[in-house]
Order: C-alpha cells, then structure tokens, then sequence
C-alpha cells in the first residue's frame, strides 16, 4: 500500500516568515494530493489541493508543488500570521483512498 | 459547499456502555464514508471505510465487533463504540467525498469526542 512520509513534525516561525511542509509518498499511481489544516480540536479542513497533471498550485499566501518523479509534494505558506498555527496533514490518494502523513504542528510566533 | 454533520460532538460514557456516533452529509450523498480514530498531536488513523448497502471494509488490528458501522443511507453512516472502555477514549471523526473519492477532497465532521470513565 502507499506510505507516505511528513516533515518536520514540529515547526516554529516567526511572523512574517515562510514556513514549508514537506511531503514523500511511495505509490506512484497516487494522482491526487491535498493538504489539511486542523485547529486543536476540530476538523481538519482542505486549505489547498493538487493533481498529478499539475506542478504547482497556488492560492494567496499558500502553494504546493508536486514532483511526481521524485515521488514528493510540499506546501509552503508565506508571510505567516499567527493564525496559520495549527496541525497540517497532507494526504496522498490511490486506489479509492486517503493514506494521510503524519502532521506537522506549525506555530508562528508573534 | 459540502456539509458533514457529526454527531454528538463530545459524549462521556461509564465502562461497559455502548455509543452510537453519527456522521451525516447534509447536502450531498455519501456512497463512502469513512472513520478515523485520533489521539492527541497525532495524525489521523483510519479505522474502516463505510459503504452504504454493504460491510464496512475495516482496518488491520479494528475489532469490527467492538467498532460497529452501519451505513444504512446515502447520507448517514453510524459508528457504535460497544462495551467501551478507557482505552477506547479519543477523538474520532468520519468524513466523506462528493462523487468518487478516488479525485475529490474529504469533508471532514466536527468530530466527536469520548470519554470512556
């Protein structure tokens, strides 16, 4: 089955900085990658999503590049605000299902 | 957008007892929903797949006699924590997909949590 492989499990930044997630993942019929913002206790939520047509992706102060031929994926947020801090999981999907990463707490220090 | 209701959102339960979550999707039909389990900071652990008319499809080392899915409409799929204990208190959430999840984005529940005293 996929594996798939999230990095660091812990960031902290300071304000106004950028702050990048990455993930690996091993199946290579995964085509489908989105990325989830969870706030403590409640749902994860879809902030950004890519497919395996596309490289990069983009939306305001969040983006996610894919390399399918490297088999990895990341999202990078700029400008941070304290806001953004929150667990963030990436997910790869193959074969009808979600394989999700590990997560990574991102806190922005004001 | 699409809309999933889970429900309750906190429940605590004495050891022995049975309880019964729901998952709705509100303005979308759910062929497939799906059960996750999540401990404090971790990442999200997916317990089985539900699927309306038929079994639920479990993960490895899921009791599927402890954990009970049913999965009876389009738009409601239950999860039954049967003869719960202390162990068995976490987060757990159901989500589900517009049309085939194989290339559309999970709608994820609130959540509900259990406590099993």
């Amino acid at each position: 089955g996929e594996n798939v492989e999230q990095h660091p499990s812990t960031l902290s930044v300071q304000e106004g900085d950028s702050a990048v997630i990455k993930c690996t993942y091993s199946d290579s019929a995964s085509n489908y990658f989105p990325w989830y913002k969870q706030e403590l206790g409640k749902r994860p939520q879809l902030i950004i999503d890519i497919r395996s047509n596309v490289g990069e992706k983009k939306d305001q102060r969040i983006a996610v590049t894919l390399n399918k031929t490297a088999k990895h994926f990341s999202l990078h947020i700029t400008e941070t605000q304290p806001e953004d801090s929150a667990v963030y999981f990436c997910a790869a999907i193959t074969s009808n299902q979600f394989y999700f990463g590990t997560g990574t707490s991102l806190t922005v220090i004001p | 957008g699409a809309v999933v209701s889970q429900h309750p959102s906190w429940v605590i339960c004495k050891s022995g007892t049975s309880v019964k979550i729901e998952c709705r999707s509100l303005d979308f039909q759910a062929t497939t929903m799906f059960w996750y389990r999540q401990f404090p900071k971790q990442s999200l652990m997916l317990m089985a797949t539900s699927n309306e008319g038929s079994k639920a499809t479990y993960e490895q080392g899921v009791e599927k006699d402890k954990f009970l899915i049913n999965h009876a409409s389009l738009t409601l799929s239950t999860l039954t924590v049967t003869s719960a204990h202390p162990e068995d208190s976490s987060f757990y959430i159901c989500s589900a997909s517009v049309g085939s999840s194989y290339n559309s984005p999970l709608h994820f529940g609130n959540g509900t949590r259990l406590t099993v005293t």
